[in-house]
């Protein structure tokens, strides 16, 4: 119930695509999702977040989409650029809880062709 | 900006011998965490750490692991006896927060840890 499930596990887009990125949850006590992304060699970066009281939230050509009755959120990114090739990760957490952990999803290798 | 700072970026040790690992959180955060990310595999929670007690921790942090706060700027992670499992890229990560709000947590560059 712990689990957030990602997909797809890699992404090949072209250069002004658009980059699709799902997860799933189980656990209703989740109350916060963040994305991070992750160049190699370095620690997760927040890229943007949202929280279930609303369905989308937008910052630049980043999209977080949620779904709370079907327990899923994605990532769109628009105009994707090679700059954005990256390891994305969806996250969870429960805000309400002690110990503020985060779960997170398996990550998505995203490769944007120039 | 405020960054989450780690020493050192890649530690070489042998079976069985013990390592440290170092984190200096973000100032005014409350809130502390050790991750770990075995190579080609997602972030894996390990241990969370609020008002200088362990608030949370995973199966993986077994009686092998132990974080401090020694003097109120550095986290430590000591992993007393290394095994080659061990081997995996730790994050450390802070947030801040007052009573129960929670904010973003921002993470380290990472420690490689190589077992050998």
């Amino acid at each position: 119930q712990q689990q957030v499930k990602q997909s797809p596990q890699s992404l090949i887009v072209q250069k002004g695509g658009i980059s699709i990125i799902n997860c799933a949850y189980e656990n209703t006590a989740f109350d916060y999702f963040p994305w991070y992304q992750q160049f190699p060699g370095k620690g997760p970066a927040l890229l943007i977040a949202i929280r279930p009281d609303v369905s989308e939230k937008k910052e630049g050509r980043f999209t977080i989409s949620f779904n709370k009755s079907a327990k899923q959120f994605s990532l769109h990114i628009m105009d994707s650029q090679p700059g954005d090739s990256a390891t994305y990760f969806c996250a969870a957490l429960n805000s309400g809880g002690s110990n503020y952990k985060l779960t997170f999803g398996k990550g998505t290798l995203l490769t944007v062709n120039p | 900006e405020p960054e989450v700072t780690q020493t050192p970026s890649h530690q070489v040790t042998q079976m069985g011998q013990e390592v440290i690992l170092r984190c200096v959180p973000i100032s005014n955060h409350l809130y502390f965490y050790w991750y770990r990310q075995i190579l080609g595999q997602k972030v894996e929670f390990l241990v969370s750490f609020y008002n200088n007690e362990i608030s949370e921790k995973s199966e993986i942090f077994d009686d092998q692991f132990s974080v401090e706060r020694p003097d109120g700027s550095n986290f430590t992670l000591k992993i007393r006896s290394t095994k080659l499992e061990d081997s995996a890229m730790y994050f450390c990560a802070s947030s801040g927060g007052t009573g129960v709000r929670y904010t973003e947590a921002f993470f380290g560059q990472g420690t490689r840890l190589t077992v050998v």
